[in-house]
């Protein structure tokens, strides 16, 4: 069956503008996690969503925002993008309940410039 | 204390050898541990899970558990050059990763 399909894989944005980035979990699977991963502070992470309710939130500011869906797909918004926000987000999904294996996305790579 | 412990390495190893990775948890409640394999520019992938004390093998793999030190390990038996990447630890009862070891193993 399908993986953890993430969207999109690279972009490339501005200082204060915004980002959206979708996750797609694998088929069954209800929890959605989603992780920033940077080459100085390793996997961190940000939230967790199960059954379109935020579950465990990761200590990172308000800007970073996210939401699942009925379908259990999943989005992270980051409003007023930093250059410090220039990381790998990875996405993860797991069939819920603690504990369970988590299977990550290919991650999307976001460059703030 | 970083609730997930790992040494950064890099950790380098002759093929053929012995790999042995090591992490230290601080919740002594967690009972979910994961270790993943991370390739320079790739996501992280599945190498096995371990919920109770003692060793779990699987192929060249063999986690070990001592939930009295809060202590997890990974041994990679024959290592080959196709090992070399960084392995995370994960306590996934409160979804934290180490920062990872990365491994080099040499012809």
């Amino acid at each position: 069956k399908a993986g953890v399909t993430q969207t999109p894989r690279y972009l490339i944005k501005t200082r204060g503008q915004q980002v959206t980035l979708s996750c797609s979990p694998i088929s069954g699977h209800r929890s959605v996690s989603w992780y920033q991963q940077t080459p100085g502070q390793g996997l961190q992470f940000l939230f967790e969503y199960f059954s379109e309710t935020q579950r465990n939130k990761g200590n990172f500011p308000g800007r970073f925002s996210g939401r699942q869906f009925s379908n259990s797909r999943s989005e992270m918004n980051v409003s007023t993008l930093e250059l410090g926000d220039s990381a790998l987000y990875l996405c993860a999904s797991s069939i819920g309940t603690t504990g369970n294996t988590i299977y990550f996305g290919e991650g999307s790579w976001l460059t703030v410039v | 204390q970083k609730e997930v412990e790992q040494n950064s390495g890099p950790l380098s190893v002759p093929e053929g050898a012995i790999a042995s990775l090591n992490c230290t948890y601080s919740d002594r409640v967690s009972q979910s541990f994961f270790w993943y394999r991370q390739y320079s520019g790739k996501s992280p992938e599945l190498i096995m899970s371990i919920y109770s004390n003692g060793d779990k093998e699987d192929g060249r793999f063999t986690a070990q558990l001592n939930k009295a030190s809060q202590y997890v390990s990974l041994l990679i038996r024959d290592s080959q050059p196709s090992d070399s990447a960084t392995y995370l630890c994960a306590v996934t009862d409160k979804l934290i990763f180490g920062t990872g070891t990365r491994l080099q193993v040499f012809p």
